[in-house]
């Protein structure tokens, strides 16, 4: 069964940098586009960007541009996400989730992964 | 790009049905057939329900089902279940490859 297990929760300083992992397994890593979406505590869902199956492209919210990177490790099965010059209001759970595959779809989502900013 | 208008909240009895719309542009809802709502129960994670605006995942209920007309797609929940009681989200595909997600409706069954 397809599985996205992700890395523990974090709490850092504001102005640091966290990296978030998520491991795949069940699925053909390979074959997917793979998305990071967060949720800050008490608000709704918001997609932060795509990496491709090879890696080779990313494709990253407007909002999030030169803090944001998307990296993918096919040896290991797992993606990460890079969010750098942390503040306060990027305290979120963050959600790697898997692609459908051309229906543009988050059809499995990983257990997600809090990240607290805080001084 | 701007989240996708849902209502706050909606709310139905056992039984009845109720609609969510979800209102974006021609740039995301309007231009692709790509609009897909998830559920969600408080401190869970999102449960993808409908794919390209009207197709159902394997295990998802039919009474949940999926429509768009123009630039506003919409969620359909008929026979009403004190289960279905979650909140539910939008998204869309957009016209720069990004994706974009509603605000979210929070459904209460009475």
């Amino acid at each position: 069964q397809v599985q996205l297990v992700q890395s523990g929760a974090e709490v850092k300083k504001p102005g640091a940098s966290v990296k978030v992992s998520c491991k795949a397994s069940g699925f053909t890593f390979t074959c997917c586009h793979m998305h990071w979406v967060r949720q800050a505590p008490g608000q709704g869902l918001e997609w932060m960007g795509i990496i491709s199956p090879s890696g080779a492209y990313t494709n990253y919210a407007q909002k999030f541009l030169g803090r944001v990177t998307m990296t993918r490790d096919t040896s290991t099965s797992t993606v990460y996400m890079e969010l750098s010059s942390l503040r306060s209001e990027d305290t979120a759970v963050y959600y790697c989730a898997k692609d459908l595959g051309g229906s543009w779809t988050f059809d499995y989502w990983g257990q997600g992964t809090l990240v607290t900013v805080s001084s | 790009q701007s989240a996708l208008t849902q209502p706050a909240s909606v709310s139905g009895s056992p039984g009845q049905s109720i609609t969510i719309s979800c209102t974006g542009t021609s740039s995301d809802v309007g231009g692709y057939n790509y609009v897909s709502w998830y559920q969600q129960y408080p401190g869970k994670v999102p449960k993808f329900m409908i794919y390209e605006v009207t197709n159902r995942p394997s295990g998802v209920p039919d009474r949940f089902s999926g429509s768009k007309s123009g630039n506003t797609a919409s969620l359909t929940i008929s026979g009403l279940q004190a289960e279905d009681e979650a909140d539910y989200y939008c998204s869309s595909y957009t016209s720069s490859g990004t994706w974009v997600f509603g605000g979210g409706t929070k459904l209460t069954v009475l």
